[in-house]
C-alpha cells in the first residue's frame, strides 16, 4: 500500500518568508498527486494536483510544487507567505491501478506570523 | 453544481451511545464516496469508501460502520461509541481524481 510522508509537523515563518513543506510518498507506479489546504475553521480545500506533464505545477494563492519522479518527491513552495496562509497543509497521493484512494499525509500545521 | 452535505456540524455523545453520521451528494450521480477522520497530528485517515449502492468497503476494523442506502448517501454508524472515536469526521466524493469534502463533523464521545 501507498503512503504519504510529510517532513514537518509544525512550521514557523514570518510574513515574506519564503515556504517549502516537503512531502515524499511510496509507491513505484504512476500516480496523482495533491496539495490540500485547511484553513482555520474551515474544510478542506483543493490547493493544487498533478497529473501529468509539466513537474512544476502551479495553484491557487500563490502556491506550487515540484514533482520530482526520481525522489518521489511533491515539495509545496511559496516565494513569500502571508499571515492568510496560517492553515494545515496536506500532502496526498493517489496511485493510478485500478481502484485506488486517497492517500494523505499527517499534514503540516503552518503558522505565519505578521 | 455539485456540492456535498453533512450532518450535524458538531456531536457530543455519551459513552456507549449510537452513532448516525449523514452525507449526501448534490449534482452528481453514481459518485465514488468517502469517509475519512481526521486526528490532530495524524492527518486524514481512510475509513470507508463506497463505489454504488450497497457497496461498502473497510479500510480500517474498528467500531464504525457504515451504509449507503441511496446512490447520493452514505451514512457512518456505530452501536455503541467509544472514547477512541472522537475526532473529526469527513465525507469526500472524488471528481476527477480529486476529492471534494464536506464541512466535516466535530464528534466528542463523553
Amino acid at each position: 500500500a501507498q503512503s504519504v510522508s510529510q517532513h514537518n509537523h509544525h512550521v514557523i515563518l514570518s510574513e515574506a518568508a519564503s515556504l517549502e513543506l516537503g512531502c515524499n510518498y511510496s509507491y513505484g507506479g504512476t500516480v496523482n498527486l495533491f496539495w490540500y489546504v485547511q484553513y482555520p475553521g474551515q474544510h478542506l480545500q483543493l490547493l493544487l494536483k498533478y497529473f501529468s506533464g509539466d513537474p512544476l505545477v502551479k495553484g491557487i494563492k500563490g502556491f506550487e510544487a515540484e514533482f520530482i519522479k526520481s525522489k518521489f518527491s511533491f515539495n509545496l513552495r511559496k516565494p513569500s507567505v502571508q499571515w492568510s496562509d496560517t492553515a494545515e497543509y496536506f500532502c496526498a497521493v493517489n496511485p493510478l491501478s485500478g481502484y485506488s484512494t486517497l492517500t494523505f499525509g499527517k499534514g503540516t500545521m503552518l503558522l505565519v506570523s505578521p | 453544481s455539485q456540492t456535498i452535505h453533512q450532518w450535524p456540524a458538531t456531536l457530543v455523545q455519551p459513552v456507549g451511545s449510537p452513532l448516525s453520521l449523514e452525507c449526501t451528494v448534490e449534482g452528481t450521480s453514481n459518485p465514488n464516496l468517502y469517509w475519512y477522520r481526521q486526528a490532530a497530528g495524524r492527518g486524514l485517515q481512510l475509513l470507508f469508501y463506497s463505489v454504488g449502492i450497497g457497496q461498502i468497503s473497510s479500510e480500517v476494523p474498528q467500531n464504525l460502520s457504515a451504509s449507503r442506502p441511496q446512490d447520493r448517501q452514505f451514512i457512518l454508524s456505530s452501536k455503541k461509541l467509544l472514547l477512541s472515536d472522537s475526532g473529526f469526521y469527513l465525507c469526500a466524493w472524488d471528481e476527477n481524481y480529486g476529492y471534494t469534502f464536506g464541512s466535516g463533523t466535530r464528534l466528542t464521545v463523553v
